[in-house]
């Protein structure tokens, strides 16, 4: 079955902090996986697809399969980082399954 | 604003009523999804259709229809078979090369 684990439900850290955002799938072929972000306010959007290998916003995922990850990464938090993160996986179909999300808070 | 436009922002509903959320795009989307959103559980896909006139559950489908008669359009309807139906729901597109466009969304609350 195809599952997406997102451990934390709330990060804190303080600004200038490493960010760490933890995502473990489940899936037996080969996923596509995503990182996307909800801004309060905003719409849900793309942050990253580990297919591109792109950094954006200074955030980085690298696709583990051994481990079966892929946590997303910033070395200097900022405030306005704050948000909610889910990863999402696509197996052989167009649909994502989605995490259940963390929320990262940056502390100024 | 957008591509995808979801209304009304915000909808009550009584007990035992029906009630229909809007999805449009103009995006040229094949694919479209309607998914819930709860704290704490993340997203849940109900229904999706990755063509006009065909559409297939998702994981929570109970309690929900859709009909897709037009590409741009892709309604929710929310029965009263929904035993919970207080949520936000959200509708989102994609050509298939796995990028998502989600619209604003709708609140649901059953008063």
């Amino acid at each position: 079955a195809q599952r997406v684990t997102q451990p934390e439900k709330l990060l804190s850290v303080f600004k200038g902090a490493p960010v760490e955002l933890k995502c473990n799938y489940s899936y037996s072929g080969s996923p596509e996986l995503f990182w996307y972000v909800q801004y309060s306010r905003q719409r849900l959007q793309l942050l990253l697809r580990h297919i591109s290998r792109e950094s954006i916003k200074g955030f980085t995922a690298d696709l583990n399969k051994g481990e079966t990850s892929f946590h997303l990464k910033k070395p200097f938090a900022q405030e306005e980082d704050s948000a909610m993160y889910y990863c999402a996986l696509s197996g052989n179909t167009d649909k994502l399954i989605f995490g259940t999300g963390t929320r990262l808070q940056v502390f100024p | 604003d957008g591509g995808i436009t979801q209304s009304p922002k915000y909808l009550f509903r009584k007990e035992g009523q029906n009630v229909t959320l809007s999805c449009e795009q103009n995006l040229n989307h094949d694919a479209m999804y309607w998914y819930r959103q709860d704290p704490g559980q993340g997203l849940r896909l109900i229904y999706y259709s990755q063509i006009v006139n065909d559409f297939q559950k998702g994981d929570i489908a109970e309690g929900y229809s859709v009909s897709r008669e037009k590409k741009e359009s892709f309604p929710l309807t929310v029965t009263s078979a929904q035993k919970n139906p207080t949520a936000f729901y959200l509708c989102a597109s994609t050509t298939g090369n796995y990028g998502y466009t989600f619209g604003s969304g709708t609140r649901l609350t059953v008063v």
